[in-house]
């Protein structure tokens, strides 16, 4: 089992639709990342988080941390909101370890 | 503040030849990470430095993979020679202290 697994692989919508992708991890963490990869590859990262919410524009990021959870919202979705968003954990194990998830691969239709 | 430079952003070559990427982190940051992110799914860390020691490489295939971090600050990684299933996005992250991290945009490599 992956230490962060993400839900759901593939995710397709409408236009408008609000979208919820989730992040689960197993281990203690100190930090919680979530990024975006456009097709050519880039990566930008988004936010990152050790508690609570974070709100950029239409974009929301939760952590709950007793829970080993984190969710990244996108209100009003758009069709250039179309990427593969990836969560990473900071991992505390003598040295810090950033440990990704799989990705979850978002379209979003006109 | 900048943030972590990779380049190039793209290259394109043959199997069999030799191909370097190159990053320069965040000014200050001891950690420096390469991963290697196959398409469709997540990055596989390649090797993890701690300013210019490793501090894991065990997933680096070491028969045509090398990275080194000169004077603890830019670092590169080589594959030599190329193979077809080196196809991939190589990233490169830095980080300071055990919370933060900041991420490159990544080389896509093409080999055909």
């Amino acid at each position: 089992k992956n230490e962060v697994e993400q839900s759901p692989q593939n995710l397709t919508a409408q236009e408008g639709e609000f979208i919820t992708i989730n992040c689960s991890y197993s281990v203690g963490i100190s930090a919680l990342h979530w990024l975006q990869q456009h097709p050519g590859g880039g990566i930008v990262s988004l936010f990152m988080l050790s508690s609570g919410k974070k709100k950029h524009g239409r974009l929301i990021a939760t952590i709950n941390i007793q829970e080993k959870h984190s969710s990244l919202h996108i209100t009003a979705s758009h069709p250039r909101d179309s990427a593969v968003y990836i969560c990473a954990v900071s991992i505390i194990q003598g040295a810090q370890k950033l440990v990704f998830g799989q990705g979850t691969r978002l379209t979003i239709n006109p | 503040e900048a943030g972590v430079a990779q380049s190039p952003r793209y290259k394109i070559i043959e199997k069999r030849q030799s191909v370097a990427f190159w990053c320069n982190p965040i000014s200050g940051h001891a950690t420096l990470y390469w991963y290697q992110q196959i398409l469709g799914q997540g990055p596989k860390l390649l090797i993890q430095f701690q300013n210019n020691g490793v501090v894991d490489d065990s997933q680096l295939p070491k028969d045509r993979f090398s990275a080194e971090r000169l004077k603890g600050v830019d670092s590169t990684l080589k594959i030599q020679p190329a193979k077809l299933e080196d196809s991939a996005v190589y990233l490169c992250a830095s980080s300071i202290g055990r919370v933060e991290a900041f991420f490159g945009q990544g080389t896509r490599l093409t080999v055909v």
